[in-house]
C-alpha cells in the first residue's frame, strides 16, 4: 500500500494568513494526488484533484502542486469557513489510500 | 445535483454482517465508478471498496475477505455487505461517487454511522 503522510498534523492561523499543508507519499503517485475537506459531522468534500485541477465550485484561494512523491495545498487567505481538516488521497494504485489528516484551526 | 444517501442498520452485534444500501439520484448509476468509504470515530478515512456498473469491482485488501459490494441498475443503488462485524468496524460509513476523469470522489452521501456493539 502506499502510505501518504501530512503535515503538520495540526495548526492554527489567523483569517487573512496563508497556509501551506504538505502531503508526501511513500512512492511516486505521479500526478494523481486529490485534497479534500471535511467539516465536523459533514462528508469529506473535493477541492483539488490530479494535484492542481480546481474543483468546479470551489473558491480560487484554494491551489494545489506538485507531482510524483511530494505535494502541497495551499490557501492564499484563510475565510472563516476555511477551518477544518484537510486530507489528502492518491489515486495511481489500489488499495485507495489518504493521509492521516490535517486540522486546521483558528488563531 | 448527483444526490446520495446510505440507509441501513445503526447498530450491529459483534460477528454479525452489516448491510447497507447507497441510493443515488440526481444522476444515473450507470456510468462512473460507486464506491464506499469509513472513518472511525475520531479518526482518518479508510476506502472500503468500489464498484462499476458492470459490476466489476475492487477492493481493499485489508478488508477483501469480508467484503462484498453489489449494484441494481433499475433501482439506482449500489450495496455494501461487510461479515463478521467487530468493533473496529465501528465507523460513519460513507457512500461517494468516484469520477475516473478527476480520480477523485466528486460526491459523497452524508454518512451514516454504525456501531458494533452487543
Amino acid at each position: 500500500d502506499i502510505q501518504m503522510t501530512q503535515s503538520p498534523s495540526s495548526l492554527s492561523a489567523p483569517v487573512g494568513d496563508r497556509v501551506t499543508i504538505t502531503c508526501r507519499a511513500s512512492q511516486s503517485v505521479t500526478k494523481y494526488l486529490n485534497w479534500y475537506q471535511q467539516k465536523p459531522g459533514k462528508a469529506p468534500r473535493v477541492l483539488i484533484y490530479t494535484a492542481s485541477s480546481l474543483q468546479s465550485g470551489v473558491p480560487s484561494r484554494f491551489s494545489g502542486s506538485g507531482s510524483g512523491t511530494d505535494f502541497t495545498l495551499t490557501i492564499s487567505s484563510l475565510q472563516p469557513e476555511d477551518f477544518a481538516t484537510y486530507y489528502c488521497q492518491q489515486s495511481y494504485t489500489i488499495p485507495i489510500t489518504f493521509g492521516q489528516g490535517t486540522r486546521l484551526e483558528i488563531k | 445535483q448527483v444526490q446520495l444517501q446510505e440507509s441501513g442498520p445503526g447498530l450491529v452485534k459483534p460477528s454479525e454482517t452489516l448491510s447497507l444500501t447507497c441510493t443515488v439520484s440526481g444522476g444515473s448509476i450507470s456510468t462512473y465508478y460507486w464506491s464506499w468509504i469509513r472513518q472511525p470515530p475520531g479518526k482518518g478515512l479508510e476506502w472500503v471498496g468500489y464498484i462499476y456498473h458492470s459490476g466489476n469491482t475492487n477492493y481493499n485488501p485489508s478488508l477483501k475477505s469480508r467484503v462484498t459490494l453489489s449494484i441494481d441498475t433499475s433501482k439506482n443503488q449500489f450495496s455494501l455487505k461487510l461479515t463478521s462485524m467487530t468493533a473496529a468496524d465501528t465507523a460513519v460509513y460513507y457512500c461517494a461517487r468516484y469520477d475516473y476523469g478527476g480520480n477523485s470522489f466528486d460526491y459523497w452521501g452524508q454518512g451514516t454511522l454504525v456501531t458494533v456493539s452487543s
